[in-house]
């Protein structure tokens, strides 16, 4: 199972553009690459899922590199109810030994004014 | 469309007492999984059930174990507990569609042993 490297804090301020960068370096050919937004004492959130290239829906943008060692969550004009805890995590939802997928610490984003 | 629901919310219990945690998935979801999730950590895998058995199993003693029923909703429950065992207990439900597949959590149960 590829475990994956995120940095354990960020700031930014309303109104800019975040991006937070994971690194999986032993990602697997089947593995998908998802997001989660947890806010304190809540259940995590989807953000976001994708297998290479990029993905975008209504809240981000995912890109993730030819080599797929990399992803990026970009989250545009974020407002300081974004601040929360993002995880990433890679597995492969379609195998047998799907559902493991290893949970770091995640990157906890602070939105200041 | 309810999302999943976890049931009770907080839980005080003590060293040694049993617990038992319960949890209703998305509507159309069969599967169930549930995880650990100790303060400023990340949630810890501790097993999915599909078809009604146990599928897939994180690093958990038997302590730990858990049921689903016909409807799909899941129970977990925790034996002999330790101090140790207090944290959010997370349930997530998904579909297993074939190759693109997203967990969807619930709110938690916070279980707090004294």
């Amino acid at each position: 199972l590829a475990k994956t490297t995120q940095p354990i804090s960020m700031d930014s301020y309303e109104g800019q553009e975040v991006n937070i960068t994971c690194s999986h370096n032993n990602i697997a050919t089947n593995d998908y690459i998802t997001w989660y937004q947890q806010f304190p004492s809540q259940g995590p959130r989807f953000i976001i899922q994708g297998y290479k290239t990029k993905v975008t829906n209504e809240v981000a943008s995912l890109f993730i590199p030819a080599d797929r060692k990399s992803s990026t969550l970009s989250l545009p004009r974020v407002s300081l109810s974004d601040t929360a805890v993002y995880y990433c995590l890679v597995g492969d939802p379609g195998g047998d030994s799907n559902y493991q997928l290893i949970w770091g610490a995640g990157t906890k984003l602070i939105i200041k004014p | 469309d309810a999302g999943v629901t976890q049931s009770p919310t907080h839980l005080i219990k003590t060293r040694g007492q049993q617990v038992t945690l319960r949890c209703s998935p998305k509507s159309g979801h069969d599967t169930v999984s549930w995880y650990q999730q100790a303060l400023g950590q990340g949630p810890q895998f501790i097993f999915q059930y599909y078809e009604e058995e146990e599928r897939q199993r994180g690093n958990f003693p038997d302590r730990f174990s858990g049921h689903q029923f016909p409807n799909y909703s899941s129970e977990l429950n925790v034996n002999a507990l330790l101090l140790g065992d207090s944290a959010l207990y997370l349930c997530a439900s998904s579909l297993r569609v074939f190759w693109v597949d997203t967990q969807y959590f619930g709110p938690g149960t916070r279980l707090t042993v004294l």
